[in-house]
Formats: C-alpha cells, sequence, structure tokens
C-alpha cells in the first residue's frame, strides 16, 4: 500500500463547475500538506500550502486537512479550461526538509 | 534565469550508457532537490542538497545513481550503467530554506531520458 493514494482520474467536468480532488493518507507523522499543479510537460508549480488540520482559501482554491481521517481535499469553483492539468498531492513530516511524499496525481479537463 | 533550469530537456540513450543531468538552481536558493516522475505517477524523492553537502540521499535507487553540487549552485545527476527501467523524467527543484522550513519548492520542466 503507497503511503499517500490519489485517484487518477481522469476526471472530465463542464466549465464553470465546482472541482473536488482528494487524497488519503497512512503515515500520521504528516504534518505538511501541498497540492502543486502539473501541465503536460511542465514541472509542477505549488497551488496551495497548509500545516497540520484546517482550511485554507486562495481565490477559487480551497485546501481542507483533516488529519484526524487522514484525508486531505482541494476545491476548484467555477472552473475554466485552464485549470486543466494533473493535481498532485504531496506531504511531508515535521522536518519540513523538502522531501515530499507525492500522490499519483489526478488528471483533470475542463470542457469550454 | 529566472526559474530552475535543466538540461539537457530531452536524452535518448542506449542500455549501459553514462548520462550527467544537469539542474541550474533559482539563484540565492540553498536547498536543491531532484525527484523522478515515471509516466502517470507521481514524483518520488531521490536526493536534497543543502549547500553543497547532500543532506539525503534516502531516494537514490542503487549505487548506479550519483549526485554533485560542488559550489552549492548548480547540481548534476549522474547514472551510469543505465538501464531500461530508468527511462523518466528526472526533476529539479530549489528552495530558498532546506532545513525545518523548506515551505515552497520550484521545479524546473526535467529531463526526459529514455534508454533503450
Amino acid at each position: 500500500q503507497k503511503e499517500v493514494e490519489q485517484d487518477p482520474g481522469p476526471l472530465s467536468v463542464p466549465e464553470g463547475a465546482i472541482v473536488s480532488l482528494n487524497c488519503t493518507y497512512s503515515n500520521s507523522a504528516f504534518q505538511y500538506f501541498m497540492w502543486y499543479r502539473q501541465y503536460s510537460r511542465k514541472g509542477p508549480e505549488l497551488l496551495m500550502y497548509t500545516y497540520s488540520s484546517g482550511n485554507k482559501e486562495d481565490g477559487r482554491f480551497t485546501a481542507q486537512v483533516d488529519k484526524s481521517s487522514k484525508y486531505i481535499s482541494l476545491f476548484i469553483r467555477d472552473s475554466q479550461p485552464s485549470d486543466s492539468a494533473t493535481y498532485l498531492c504531496a506531504m511531508s513530516g515535521s522536518s519540513n526538509t523538502g522531501k515530499l511524499i507525492f500522490g499519483q496525481g489526478t488528471t483533470l479537463q475542463v470542457k469550454p | 534565469g529566472a526559474g530552475v533550469s535543466q538540461t539537457p530537456s530531452n536524452k535518448v540513450t542506449e542500455k549501459g550508457k553514462y548520462v550527467e543531468l544537469r539542474c541550474d538552481p533559482i539563484s540565492g536558493h540553498t536547498a536543491l532537490y531532484w525527484y523522478r516522475q515515471s509516466l502517470g505517477q507521481g514524483p518520488e524523492f531521490l536526493i536534497y542538497f543543502q549547500g553543497t553537502g547532500a543532506a539525503d540521499d534516502s531516494g537514490l535507487p542503487n549505487d548506479r545513481f550519483f549526485a554533485v553540487r560542488p559550489e552549492g549552485s548548480v547540481s548534476t545527476l549522474k547514472i551510469q550503467r543505465t538501464e531500461r527501467g530508468d527511462s523518466a523524467v528526472y526533476l529539479c527543484a530549489s528552495s530558498p530554506r532546506g532545513h525545518r522550513g523548506a515551505g515552497e519548492l520550484f521545479f524546473g520542466e526535467g529531463s526526459r531520458l529514455t534508454v533503450l
């Protein structure tokens, strides 16, 4: 079993829809939780960065962390075709050295 | 340049050959990371440098893989006796901080290695 599980999709939604992306994890030592977006043939870029449990909002993006359930989510409101990409969750322990454990990534397509 | 630069962007080699992949991090970033991403998978950690020294090389799969960062800036990932299973995109990332508070990692576009 992988430390971080993420449904690879693909997920296809119409423009304007609310998108929900999720990851589960098994290691209770994870303290830092991130979402990266990766366009085809590009490197990942950080979208959201949260510490411990709770919610964080940034524009159309909201990240949620539920440590008791070992479950994290990323919500995208008013999705746009430009949001079409692969979304990777990533986690690290308390030392937070940048050694990240990534999920497999979920491929999202937003249709105009 | 403004971002992390990786060369070559594509490399095709034959099984058994030696390969070097180069990473030029963002100026002033002390921490540098190498990750490997296979098709349809998330990136997997290989090695992390804080300054010139390898702070954590626990992700290197075997002794055919080696990385250096002699002056604390540019890094080279070296793969000896390449195997077909080494085919992947090798991603480099840098961060302004490393130990205890790496925060955001800035990734390059990767070097796509194909071993025939």
